[in-house]
């Protein structure tokens, strides 16, 4: 069955980096798009970029772009979110999500991991 | 703000109907096939519930339906069940970046 695997939480200083990764299982990793997903406590989904594992291209969302990194490790399976210049306001849950097809809808989602940044 | 407009919350009794709405425009939700709805429980990942505007994925019960009209998408919970109760969020594929956008979720209570 298919599988997120997301890496465990992390605690960072104001204006550090952090990367996060993602491991697949049960598909063919190189054939789907991966997108990451922001969610601050208590608050919604925010859609920050994705990646066509395939290809290696990527877009982001204007919120992020210059700010965060994602690539992808084909040979281990794997996707990697790297965000930087962190502030309080990046305190939040990030979440891996498999495309369904080309259709920017998402089937299967990693279980997240908590970036906290505090000083 | 979120660029998908829903209600912050819902509430309905065990058996009854309820429908959330998520408001867009022609540059995603009006002009885009591909509006999905997930839930999420707290504590928990979003899991996908409606695709393609109103599909239904494996294994989500009939009693979740999704609809659009113009701007505006909806998702109808029919038979409420205690484990309904949940956040839901709608999405949809906008023509330019951000190419993805989310509604900003709505509490659904289960009275």
């Amino acid at each position: 069955q298919v599988q997120l695997v997301q890496s465990g939480a992390e605690v960072k200083k104001p204006g550090a980096s952090v990367k996060v990764s993602c491991k697949a299982s049960g598909y063919t990793f190189t054939e789907y798009t991966l997108h990451w997903v922001r969610q601050a406590p208590g608050q919604g989904l925010e859609w920050m970029g994705w990646i066509n594992v395939g290809k290696g291209d990527t877009k982001y969302s204007p919120k992020f772009q210059g700010r965060v990194t994602i690539t992808g490790d084909t040979s281990a399976n794997t996707a990697y979110m790297e965000l930087s210049s962190l502030t309080s306001e990046d305190t939040a849950m990030f979440l891996c999500a498999k495309e369904v097809g080309p259709t920017r809808q998402f089937d299967y989602w990693g279980q997240g991991t908590l970036v906290t940044v505090s000083s | 703000q979120s660029a998908l407009t829903q209600p912050r919350s819902v509430s309905g009794s065990p058996g009854q109907s309820v429908t959330i709405s998520c408001t867009g425009t022609s540059s995603d939700v009006g002009g885009s096939n591909y509006v999905s709805w997930y839930q999420q429980h707290p504590g928990e990942a979003p899991k996908f519930m409606i695709y393609d505007v109103s599909e239904r994925p494996s294994g989500v019960p009939d009693r979740f339906s999704g609809s659009k009209s113009g701007n505006t998408a909806s998702l109808t919970i029919s038979g409420l069940q205690a484990e309904d109760e949940a956040d839901y969020y709608c999405c949809s594929y906008a023509g330019s970046n951000p190419y993805v956008v989310f509604g900003g979720g709505t509490r659904l209570t289960v009275l």
